[in-house]
């Protein structure tokens, strides 16, 4: 099964506008967490934000929030008042509990949902 | 403060020949990941390292694939003997320890084609 599910392949947004790009994960430990990166055509991974799976509150970092539902194992990533430089492909990832080591925080990542937004 | 270092950034081999990538972690950083990204494709982990360490290499292709993270200097992929199939994106994310080691800085990518 995978751990985490991108479903939408393709998502297109008008400027100004908000948009909700869905993850759901799947793990049977307890202690996990929760990223989105940001992929422009350029190449580079930019961190974006992080829910801790013992996190009371969403997080939210700027423009960015995540729309955190623990039971329904969803983490949908929230981007408010788009802009053109928001075109990119997203990746949730998912880090689970502990390894060897004692702190293996290994992340297994999502295909990707290629945003666009319109002028 | 520096970020993640991965050089080359890009890298064409022939097939039959060998690659080597370097990542240079964050100051402060003792613990380096790398993971292949092929086209079209999200992330897939290879190897945990800390410093003269392999924690887990869980993810690295059985043969021809090794790497290190030596006392002093870089974390190192090899890749002997390249095939096409080789070629992705590689990138190299570091970690610092203790209470904020889930946060992980990735390095801008290595692009590897095998011609």
């Amino acid at each position: 099964a995978q751990k985490i599910t991108q479903t939408q392949p393709g998502m297109f947004v008008q400027e100004k506008e908000a948009v909700t790009l869905d993850c759901t994960y799947d793990t049977s430990d307890p202690s996990y967490g929760l990223f989105w990166y940001k992929q422009p055509s350029s190449g580079e991974m930019i961190f974006l934000i992080y829910q801790g799976s013992y996190d009371q509150q969403n997080a939210t970092e700027g423009r960015y929030s995540l729309n955190f539902q623990k039971a329904r194992k969803s983490a949908n990533l929230v981007i408010s008042a788009s802009q053109l430089g928001d075109s990119a492909m997203y990746f949730c990832a998912m880090r689970e509990g502990r390894g060897s080591g004692g702190s293996n925080y290994k992340l297994t990542f999502g295909k990707g949902t290629l945003l666009t937004v319109n002028p | 403060n520096a970020g993640v270092m991965q050089n080359p950034r890009h890298l064409v081999r022939r097939r039959g020949q060998e690659a080597r990538l370097r990542c240079s972690p964050m100051k402060g950083h003792s613990h380096v990941y790398w993971y292949r990204q092929l086209p079209e494709e999200g992330l897939k982990f290879m190897v945990y390292l800390q410093k003269e360490n392999i924690i887990d290499e869980s993810g690295m292709p059985k043969e021809r694939f090794s790497a290190e993270f030596p006392k002093e200097g870089p974390s190192i992929l090899r890749i002997q003997q390249v095939v096409r199939g080789d070629s992705a994106a590689y990138f190299c994310a570091s970690s610092p320890w203790g209470r904020d080691s889930h946060e992980q800085y990735f390095g801008p990518g290595t692009r590897l084609t095998v011609t």
